[in-house]
């Protein structure tokens, strides 16, 4: 079963433009990644955030993470033509459990 | 190597017939993930590998599939009589030491079974 939940399931803007995704997962967790994922082929890992953290940056992304809700937004700004892909949130646990769990993603596409 | 390889990248099978995927993680990433996507879907998690040992099973969605990983390095999936429900693409994973929860991805194996 899938531990997150993206949202929106799709995403359509200008570039230059900021987009935001959401995740939302169910148990508690001891990190919350997010990949890229460009023509439904390989994940690149883009960014982690540990479950004491509440915001993280890296370059043109911003990760926040609300524990008390569960919840966890990306945002990228300035987009650009090549961020045009699928957006995944992953949940690790590491409580003896090595297996990072995958929401269903978002698609965003950048319009040039 | 340099990443995470797959092999075959396409494979088109017949209902019925078995089939092999490879996987060559990164060189001393002792751990190994297999996930399967569907089209348009998110990741389905079906095994991991700590070293040579699989401690999580849960995820392999039936006897048909079967999993194994020798010397802590290569590791192959088979999928016996596959079934169209089985079209998907199926991707690997490798992380370097165990708790290490970054994983690096290879570019998948598209399974297509007529």
């Amino acid at each position: 079963s899938q531990q997150g939940e993206e949202d929106p399931q799709a995403l359509s803007i200008q570039e230059g433009e900021n987009a935001t995704m959401n995740c939302s997962y169910k148990t508690s967790i001891n990190n919350l990644q997010w990949y890229r994922q460009n023509s439904g082929r390989g994940l690149v890992h883009l960014i982690l955030i540990r479950s004491n953290e509440r915001e993280k940056h890296s370059g043109r992304l911003r990760v926040t993470l609300d524990t008390s809700k569960k919840s966890s937004s990306l945002l990228i700004t300035a987009s650009r033509a090549a961020d045009t892909a699928s957006y995944f949130c992953a949940t690790g646990t590491n409580f003896g459990n090595e297996k990072l769990t995958f929401g269903t993603g978002t698609r965003l596409t950048i319009i040039p | 190597g340099a990443g995470v390889s797959q092999s075959p990248s396409n494979k088109v099978t017949e209902k019925g017939k078995d089939v092999e995927l490879r996987c060559d993680p990164i060189s001393g990433h002792t751990a190994l993930y297999w996930y399967r996507q569907r089209l348009g879907q998110g990741l389905e998690f079906l095994i991991y590998f700590q070293g040579n040992s699989a401690p999580d099973k849960s995820g392999l969605p039936s006897d048909r599939f079967s999993a194994e990983r020798t010397g802590e390095s290569v590791s192959t999936l088979t999928i016996q009589r596959t079934q169209q429900e089985d079209s998907a693409v199926y991707l690997c994973a490798s992380s370097l030491v165990f708790g290490a929860n970054v994983l690096t991805f290879g570019a998948g194996s598209r399974l297509t079974v007529l």
